[in-house]
């Protein structure tokens, strides 16, 4: 079963500007992860954010968690036309060590 | 360095057949996980290994899914009596810390 949803399900925007994505979820977390999945491609870990974290940066990258809320969001800034991809948010809840994957964001970055 | 690769990267077969999808972690990596990505979908949690010991299978859908781990490194995971409904992308991913995990390129496997 799917844990999170992402918002919007797609989002086109011209190179240079910033996109956000967002991610709900239904239960209490230990982390929330967001990844990236090039077309045809694997995925790949993009930043790890702890439930008791509110924010990190990482390069263009920054993350916020509002565990109040169970939602999280991803900004890129300043993208690029190598960002398009789908982005996925992930969480691990309680004992579990596995990742529960939202149904993730596909970003079209257009040149 | 070598990541996680998986193998066969295509596996076409007919509905009925038996398969067996082979990851090779990262070297030294405890945890191995499967999953299971429909298209358009986020990947589903199958199950995962720490070393040799399966640690949780409830993401298997039915008793014709297993896996195995025998010697701590490589994993199979192993479908009986292919359906239609099985035709998917499954992916393997490795960790040692039991935060990021290392994916694979997956095996995108078609049943006919």
């Amino acid at each position: 079963s799917q844990q999170g949803e992402e918002d919007p399900q797609a989002l086109s925007i011209q190179e240079g500007e910033n996109a956000t994505m967002n991610c709900s979820y239904k239960t209490s977390i230990n982390n929330l992860q967001w990844y990236r999945q090039n077309s045809g491609r694997g995925l790949v870990h993009l930043i790890l954010i702890r439930s008791n974290e509110r924010e990190k940066h990482s390069g263009r990258l920054r993350v916020t968690l509002d565990t109040s809320k169970k939602s999280s969001s991803l900004l890129i800034t300043a993208s690029r036309a190598a960002d398009t991809a789908s982005y996925f948010c992930a969480t691990v809840a309680g004992s579990a060590r596995q990742l529960t994957f939202g149904s993730g964001t596909q970003l079209t970055v257009l040149p | 360095g070598a990541g996680v690769s998986q193998s066969p990267r295509y596996k076409v077969t007919k509905r009925g057949q038996d398969v067996a999808l082979r990851c090779d972690p990262i070297s030294g990596h405890v945890s191995l996980y499967w999953y299971r990505q429909a298209l358009g979908q986020g990947p589903e949690f199958l199950t995962y290994f720490n070393y040799e010991a399966q640690q949780d299978k409830s993401g298997l859908p039915n008793d014709r899914f297993s896996a195995e781990r025998p010697e701590g490194s490589i994993s199979t995971l192993t479908i009986q009596r292919t359906e239609q409904r099985d035709s998917a992308m499954y992916r393997c991913a490795s960790s040692d810390n039991y935060n990021e995990q290392f994916f694979g390129p997956g095996t995108r496997l078609t049943v006919l």
